[in-house]
């Protein structure tokens, strides 16, 4: 399966900064994802990257807040805007070959805001 | 909106004992999945079921998917501490793949 790599591994930022998370794939894939996780919780999905246009934003979640770049069928980044401490969570990468088909998840990143 | 729903949310058992978590989800799926997350770790693609009533094995996990492809369950026979982590399953309908609430096992040795 692909190797992703997920940068930062974590971070603390303070209120009211930015932060941008990247991944990158070490194979062409057809679909990425970003996912948020809060602690013992499941899996939300935050929006899926398209390849050369916007993302496609699941409800509750916006592009004011997390824009998503996916520039080339190998990388994507989401930045966290604006953070406030609710914005605290692990944040997942993940890849695949269809929407309803099995993903592969990046070691994710661990962000606190203080 | 669509849910799935798992249970137990957490179970503990002694090291060799079998454990098994249920999957049920709202609406009808056109494949269900499985995931183990370690504590501290990514979730790892274990499995997918497509037909109905189908069955699949990997060692020691046991996987179903119901007759009605809406619900879907693990069994896994003579637990290991290697097996301690949350297991979920993930629904696929409507172009979305929805992560369920999860199950926790902890394995005593």
């Amino acid at each position: 399966s692909a190797v992703i790599s997920q940068k930062p591994s974590r971070d603390i930022c303070q209120r009211g900064t930015s932060l941008t998370i990247q991944c990158q794939v070490d194979s062409q894939v057809t679909m990425m994802f970003w996912y948020r996780q809060q602690p013992g919780q499941s899996l939300t999905l935050i929006a899926t990257a398209n390849q050369g246009s916007e993302a496609t934003y699941e409800s509750g979640f916006v592009i004011d807040k997390f824009p998503i770049s996916r520039p080339n069928l190998t990388f994507s980044t989401l930045t966290v805007s604006n953070m406030s401490p609710e914005d605290s969570s692990i944040y997942l990468c993940s890849v695949g070959f269809g929407t309803n088909q099995p993903q592969h998840f990046g070691d994710g990143t661990r962000l606190s805001i203080l | 909106g669509q849910q799935v729903m798992q249970i137990p949310q957490y179970q503990h058992v002694q090291e060799g004992e079998d454990f098994t978590t249920y999957c049920n989800s709202s609406t009808t799926l056109s494949n269900i999945q499985w995931y183990k997350q370690r504590p501290g770790g990514h979730p790892v693609f274990l499995i997918q079921l497509v037909k109905s009533g189908e069955v699949k094995k990997q060692k020691r996990l046991t996987f179903q998917f119901g007759e009605a492809k809406k619900n879907s369950s693990l069994h896994i026979t003579a637990t290991q501490t290697t097996d301690v982590g949350t297991y979920f399953c993930a629904g696929a309908a409507t172009n979305k793949l929805i992560f369920g609430t999860g199950t926790l096992l902890a394995v005593q040795p």
